[in-house]
């Protein structure tokens, strides 16, 4: 399977708002709504910051929201803080009963 | 709490073998799909192969390669890896869903630390 396409970099200032992008196909991203969204911070495991496209686990920030049109899915970072200066991947169920993965996307707090 | 901690990673040549363990605590891990994913050296995340009460999952890289089990008298996670390649190098990790998702293995909302696996002559 083809990992899903997101961008290698996105940066903001701190309170602004950014948004990720993570495209795949109509056999992962545009099949199921079971995309997820993690963070992770070097040297550390990932986290799960959004799954199911819009749903946050317990202890995520509201800031962190999800949402998907097509093939494509997307995470909004809001109010951007330094904190939230870290890798995020977006992963997708597959019609193969597969999961795939994005790229990753290193977003930078200015 | 939810515990998940690997081991079993090693330096293996080209065509070896190896037995990846993670044994789990703190939730019924019986009734838990949990999954296997790794990370290369400075590289994405890479979905490996997951695992409910009846069913097995893998990845084309490494199906018929690795077989993934799991002994729930002991809450031990296996991942069982042969032919192993170069492009195998990485920190393998377990993983689990969030509470309540039990056999929602495409979502992970618990990780261990990862075990490393370098594959090098």
């Amino acid at each position: 399977q083809s990992a899903l396409t997101q961008p290698a970099s996105v940066s903001g200032s701190p309170g602004q708002s950014i948004t990720i992008s993570c495209t795949g196909s109509s056999s992962d991203v545009g099949a199921y709504n079971f995309v997820s969204w993690y963070q992770q911070y070097p040297g550390k495991a990932p986290k799960l910051m959004i799954f199911d496209v819009t749903n946050r686990p317990s202890g995520v920030s509201n800031r962190f929201s999800g949402s998907k049109s097509g093939n494509t899915a997307s995470l909004t970072i809001s109010g951007l803080q330094a904190e939230d200066e870290a890798d995020y991947y977006c992963s997708s169920y597959t019609t193969s009963s597969t999961v795939v993965f994005g790229g990753g996307t290193k977003v930078t707090v200015l | 709490e939810v515990q998940l901690l690997e081991s079993g990673g090693a330096l293996v040549q080209p065509g070896g073998s190896l037995r990846l363990s993670c044994a789990a605590s703190g939730f019924t891990f019986s009734s838990y799909a949990v999954s296997w994913v790794r990370q290369a050296p400075g590289k994405g995340l890479e979905w490996v192969s997951s695992i409910t009460s009846s069913d097995t999952y893998y990845a084309d890289s490494v199906k018929g390669r690795f077989t993934i089990s799991r002994d729930n008298s002991k809450n031990t996670l296996y991942l069982q890896m042969h032919s192993l390649r170069a492009e195998d190098t990485a920190l393998y990790y377990c993983a689990k869903p969030p509470e309540r998702y039990n056999n929602g293995w495409s979502k992970l909302g618990h990780w261990g630390q990862g075990t490393l696996v370098t594959v090098s002559s």
